[in-house]
């Protein structure tokens, strides 16, 4: 069964960073694009980051580019998103999401973690 | 950046009733559309991928047709476990946006 169990959020002070993880299991880690989409409480749904499979290939929201760093461990079949100099508004639900294909995008994400919330706020 | 466009951004309905939503992309996307189910408290789920195909498991109530800037998804004989947010994704190029999204209610 494929699987995505993300880890690390929590309450962090305005200016600090944290960073989450997202193990995947069930399926060939390596073998996939994977991305980070959040989401306020109560509001829609933000991209924020995605990585090919091999880790070579890295895209960012203009929202999040030069403060954020997406990064994978296929030896152990890990995700990151390093998040630095935190704002209030990127408060919000992180969700980790597999891809179909190896190439860095957001093609078919066919399964998600059930999310990890980050709150900055002092 | 493209910029996706949904409506309406609620609609309520009847069981059983044909529910449709619409998606615009700002720039021609061809086909790379998805859409998205997300029921209160939950993950969302990919329902349609590249504008019309059928995620596996989905029932085929749902479906989905357009191409280029115009876009369609269709909830064919609304079901009442059909409560939730609808969003379109374009997959097409980076930042890969998603639209508003659509809170379907039953009437």
């Amino acid at each position: 069964e494929l699987q995505l169990v993300e880890s690390g959020g929590g309450l962090v002070q305005p200016g600090g960073s944290l960073r989450v993880s997202c193990i995947g299991s069930g399926f060939t880690f390596s073998n996939y694009a994977m991305s980070w989409v959040r989401q306020v409480p109560g509001k829609g749904l933000e991209w924020v980051s995605g990585i090919s499979g091999p880790g070579a290939t890295t895209y960012y929201a203009d929202s999040v580019k030069g403060r954020f760093t997406i990064s994978r461990d296929n030896s152990r079949n890990t995700l990151f998103l390093q998040m630095n100099s935190l704002r209030a508004e990127d408060t919000a639900v992180y969700y980790c999401a597999k891809d179909d294909i190896s190439a860095a995008g957001f093609t078919r994400p066919d399964c998600w973690g059930q999310g990890s919330l980050v709150t900055v706020s002092s | 950046d493209i910029q996706m466009t949904q409506s309406p951004s609620s609609l309520s309905a009847s069981v059983g009733d044909r529910v449709t939503i619409t998606c615009q992309a700002s720039q021609d996307i061809d086909n790379c559309l998805n859409w998205y189910q997300q029921k209160p408290g939950k993950v969302p789920k990919l329902l349609i991928y590249d504008a019309s195909n059928l995620e596996a498991g989905v029932p085929p109530r749902f479906s989905g047709s357009g191409s280029g800037t115009d876009f369609t998804f269709t909830i064919n004989s609304l079901q009442s476990e059909d409560i939730a947010t609808y969003y379109c994704q374009q997959c097409y190029d980076v930042p890969f946006a998603f639209g508003p999204g659509t809170k379907v209610h039953i009437k």
